[in-house]
């Protein structure tokens, strides 16, 4: 599986947008970018994943960039909830017996009032 | 609910002794997943299940086992050759093949004192 790179911990008001940037640069063609996040002693939640488009749900949006080398995750109105380590995976989707995802350490996001 | 459960959610234990941590799913999921998590680290593999009676080998399989005899269920033992097993574990499943998206359960802290 690609490689992530995210910083370790950003800031964000609440209220505002929170934007999340992941480096995947060694992305394959057949690889998805997903994001999960997990609030402090919880399971990972998943929020969102895409492969090329732009994805919107009612959590967030995901931009990808044409060259599919970086992606950012947008939280439109960021509140105090929002407050988490939030990770950022490539992993290709095999169809397969194979088929599992790597975490890294993540982006910690604080929300601050 | 359908969910993932996990037992006990806390437990303590003297060195040497082996633990058997509970998974069970209702959601009629085929995989499933052990992840492991220690202080201010990503999550790594365990071990992963894609169908009953067959499981693979993740990142750090050594000092830990698992049996998945029913499609609902995927205990984890952790031995007593596991060298640090004081951790957070996490369990998660997968509805398919075609499904990348990974539901967690709320976690077991272990503590081996």
């Amino acid at each position: 599986d690609a490689k992530t790179t995210q910083p370790p911990s950003m800031d964000c008001a609440e209220g505002r947008a929170a934007n999340l940037p992941c480096n995947h640069s060694t992305i394959s063609g057949n690889e998805y970018v997903y994001w999960y996040r997990q609030i402090h002693s919880q399971g990972p939640q998943y929020i969102i994943h895409g492969l090329k488009n732009n994805e919107t749900n009612e959590m967030a949006s995901l931009i990808i960039t044409e060259d599919r080398k970086s992606s950012t995750l947008i939280l439109p109105h960021a509140t105090l909830r929002d407050t988490a380590v939030y990770y950022c995976i490539v992993s290709a989707f095999s169809g397969g017996s194979n088929y599992k995802l790597t975490f890294g350490k993540g982006t910690l996001l604080t929300v601050n009032p | 609910d359908g969910g993932i459960t996990q037992s006990p959610k806390y437990l303590f234990r003297k060195e040497g002794q082996n633990v058997t941590l509970s998974c069970e799913q209702n959601l009629n999921h085929d995989a499933m997943y052990w992840y492991r998590q220690d202080p201010g680290q990503g999550l790594r593999l365990i071990y992963y299940s894609q169908i009953v009676n067959d499981f693979q080998k993740g990142d750090i399989a050594e000092g830990y086992s698992v049996s998945r005899e029913k499609k609902e269920s995927f205990p984890l033992t952790v031995t007593s050759a596991q060298k640090n097993p004081t951790a957070f574990y996490l369990c998660a499943s997968r509805s398919g093949l075609r499904s990348g998206e990974l539901f967690f359960g709320e976690g077991s802290r272990l503590t081996v004192l």
